[in-house]
């Protein structure tokens, strides 16, 4: 079955500097790459996905790269601001039964 | 209702006894999991189902665990013999069959004494 790997598990930057969480996975059929962002004490949000067909995709602030042949991707968040800071999981997904795998998380703390 | 809501909120139990917890999906999703959030795991699937099956196939850690659909969109998690390490939040997701996003319920969090 699928394995994700991410990292760091915890990451601290300045306001305004960029911040990347990596994320590795094992099975080449994934095809399907989103991001979730989950604040203190909510559920997990939808930020942003990619497909396997695309190699970057990129949303105001907000950009997820994949490298289908290393099979990994990354989440890059620019200017960061302190509303930024939550914890951050990464996932891959399958066909065909969109059996979904998360990443362990990682928290992200942005200093005013 | 327009999202994926679980109840109770919290949930006290004493160890060794057993509990459920219930999680209301969206009308037309199809997989359905639950996972256990804790501080130093991060998301450990438990359960996942697909379709009409009434009984959702055990992930990890399995056994205790298990998790049935009385109805398409409502998913029960089951948890015999509570133990002190099962004390974490529990968040189930549904998702399309066709694949792309989950939605997550709000969680309940467990906490076993």
């Amino acid at each position: 079955g699928e394995n994700v790997e991410q990292h760091p598990s915890t990451l601290s930057v300045q306001e305004g500097d960029s911040a990347v969480i990596k994320c590795t996975y094992s099975d080449s059929a994934s095809n399907y790459f989103p991001w979730y962002k989950q604040e203190l004490g909510k559920r997990p949000q939808l930020i942003i996905d990619i497909r396997s067909n695309v190699g970057e995709k990129k949303d105001q602030r907000i950009a997820v790269t994949l490298n289908k042949t290393a099979k990994h991707f990354s989440l890059h968040i620019t200017e960061t601001q302190p509303e930024d800071s939550a914890v951050y999981f990464c996932a891959a997904s399958n066909p065909p039964n969109n059996d979904m795998r998360f990443g362990a998380g990682t928290r992200l703390t942005v200093k005013p | 209702g327009a999202g994926v809501s679980q109840s109770p909120r919290y949930k006290v139990a004493k160890r060794g006894r057993d509990v459920a917890l219930r999680c209301d999906s969206i009308s037309g999703h199809v997989t359905l999991y639950w996972y256990r959030q804790t501080l130093g795991q991060g998301s450990e699937v438990l359960t996942y189902s697909q379709s009409d099956a009434q009984r959702d196939k055990s992930g990890r850690p399995s056994g205790r665990f298990s998790a049935e659909r009385p109805e398409r969109s409502v998913s029960t998690l089951k948890i015999q013999r509570t133990e002190q390490g099962d004390s974490a939040v529990y968040l189930c997701a549904s998702s399309y069959k066709s694949g792309g996003g989950y939605t997550f319920g709000s969680g309940t969090r467990l906490t076993v004494v």
